[in-house]
C-alpha cells in the first residue's frame, strides 16, 4: 500500500513565476490538507480539502490556491511567487478524523 | 490553539531510554495530545496520541500528567534511526467537524550518540 505520494521532488522557479504541486493521498483517504515548511521551522497549516471543497483554511494569502478531485488526489497552486515562499510543501491525508499521515514533501527555491 | 512548549534540544545515548517532555498548561478538555517525529529530508511521522490515559504502541510510550497540563515521550531504547525533531501537538477533536488540522511548534531536536 503505497503512502501518500508528492510530486515533484524538487522544483526551481523565479520570482513572479506560478507553480502547481500535486500530492496523490495514501489508498481509503478523502481529506488532503497542505503545509509550509521553512528552514529550521515546524509545518505550518495552509488549508484543507474535503469532498473537493476548501473546508479550512490558515493564515496564508489568496496566492495560495488549491483542487482536489474526485480521485481524493489534490493540488497546490501559488501564484506570483516571491523568494520567501521557498520552503518544504508537505501534503498530509487522512480519512475524517482519523491520523495524518504526511509525504515527503516538495522542495521548491525560489530565485 | 492551545500552545505547547518543549525544549528546543536534547541528546541521548545509543540504546539508553529517552524522556522528551512537553509542557501545555492551557490544554482544554477535549485536546488530544499527539506526538510526531520528523527525519532529516522526510515528512513528519506519526508517533502517539492520547487523551488522558498513558498509552504505550510499539514505536513510545505516552505519560500524561494527571492534571493533564505535561506529558512525556518515551522512547525505550534510543536508536541512531530515532535521530528527529519530536514536535508535541494538541488537537481539540471537537473542533469543526473534520476539520482538524495539526497546528506545530518547533520541537525538540533530539540528537543520538553512538
Amino acid at each position: 500500500d503505497a503512502g501518500v505520494t508528492q510530486s515533484p521532488t524538487h522544483l526551481i522557479k523565479t520570482r513572479g513565476q506560478q507553480v502547481t504541486l500535486r500530492c496523490s493521498p495514501k489508498s481509503g483517504h478523502d481529506t488532503v490538507s497542505w503545509y509550509q515548511q521553512a528552514l529550521g521551522q515546524g509545518p505550518q497549516f495552509i488549508f484543507q480539502y474535503y469532498e473537493e471543497e476548501e473546508r479550512q483554511r490558515g493564515n496564508f494569502p489568496d496566492r495560495f490556491s488549491g483542487h482536489q478531485f474526485p480521485n481524493y488526489s489534490s493540488e497546490l497552486n501559488v501564484n506570483a511567487l516571491l523568494l520567501g515562499d521557498s520552503a518544504l510543501y508537505l501534503c498530509a491525508s487522512m480519512r475524517t478524523g482519523s491520523t495524518q499521515y504526511f509525504g515527503p514533501g516538495t522542495r521548491l527555491t525560489v530565485l | 490553539d492551545a500552545k505547547t512548549t518543549q525544549p528546543n534540544s536534547m541528546e541521548s545515548n545509543e540504546e539508553e531510554p529517552v524522556h522528551l517532555p512537553c509542557n501545555h498548561s492551557t490544554i482544554s478538555g477535549t485536546d488530544y495530545i499527539h506526538w510526531y517525529r520528523q527525519l532529516p529530508s522526510q515528512g513528519p511521522e506519526y508517533v502517539i496520541h492520547g487523551l488522558t490515559s498513558n498509552v504505550n504502541n510499539r514505536m513510545a510510550s505516552l505519560a500524561i500528567a494527571e492534571d493533564r497540563k505535561s506529558s512525556t515521550l518515551i522512547l525505550h531504547r534510543a536508536t541512531l534511526r530515532d535521530a528527529a525533531v519530536y514536535y508535541c501537538i494538541l488537537r481539540d477533536v471537537f473542533r469543526r467537524t473534520g476539520a482538524n488540522n495539526l497546528f506545530f511548534g518547533t520541537g525538540t531536536r533530539l540528537t543520538v550518540i553512538p
